[in-house]
């Protein structure tokens, strides 16, 4: 397997415009995770999903972010309209069972920058 | 929100000792791992240890975990130059519906060669 997926590896991007980041996770996997990485807030979880559904969206900032799972090799995380301070590295992850105690395999992530 | 505090923020070390970065939490757990970045790259997994585990090897790798105290510490032995990365820990809040990982803020680790 190829590993988790994450397109594009770099965006930049003006402020007040959409961005869509995306993710294939490793198949056969029941979990998914996007997680934002700044140097002032360290790797902050934002959503996740167990078989496709969306279990826990706390971490999502602002109602200009959200991420689907249409299936379940595939995810999107949407920012509109994007700001500068959603500059970041996001992170997906995914794990391959339910219940706990499975490790996390993660993507090479994806460089946001809003100017 | 982070769940995982790790101590110290930064250590630097020469090639040959011991690393040992500790790790706080806050909540009860079903088990805490462990995780390493190089720079510009993904996590990677290290080491699981559950919460009725006190102590785990991998390699080089010394991970305990003191649930009374709602601590962990992570040692790495004879270090090398390759080792230098940031470390993270990541406390599994298990829900019903799958594991929920809460990383701390990390570790930066540099060993010089």
């Amino acid at each position: 397997d190829a590993g988790v997926i994450q397109s594009p590896r770099h965006e930049v991007t003006e402020m007040g415009q959409e961005v869509t980041l995306r993710c294939k996770p490793i198949s056969g996997h029941n979990s998914l995770f996007w997680y934002r990485q700044t140097m002032m807030r360290g790797l902050e979880l934002l959503i996740y999903f167990n078989n496709n559904v969306p279990i826990d969206d706390s971490g999502m900032p602002e109602d200009r972010f959200s991420a689907k799972m249409p299936n379940a090799s595939f995810s999107t995380l949407k920012i509109q309209p994007s700001e500068p301070r959603d500059s970041a590295v996001y992170f997906c992850a995914s794990t391959p069972g339910q219940g706990g105690g499975t490790e996390a395999f993660f993507g090479q992530g994806t460089r946001l920058t809003v100017v | 929100s982070q769940q995982g505090e790790e101590d110290p923020q930064a250590l630097s070390i020469q090639e040959g000792e011991n690393a040992t970065m500790n790790c706080s939490y806050k909540t009860s757990i079903n088990n805490l791992q462990w995780y390493r970045q190089n720079s510009g790259r993904g996590l990677v997994h290290l080491i699981l240890i559950r919460s009725n585990e006190r102590e785990k090897h991998s390699g080089r790798l010394r991970v305990t975990l003191d649930t009374s105290k709602k601590s962990s510490s992570l040692l790495i032995t004879a270090s090398r130059a390759a080792d230098t990365a940031s470390y993270f820990c990541a406390t599994d809040d298990s829900m019903e519906y799958g594991n929920k990982l809460v990383f701390g803020a990390g570790t930066i680790l540099r060993v010089k060669s």
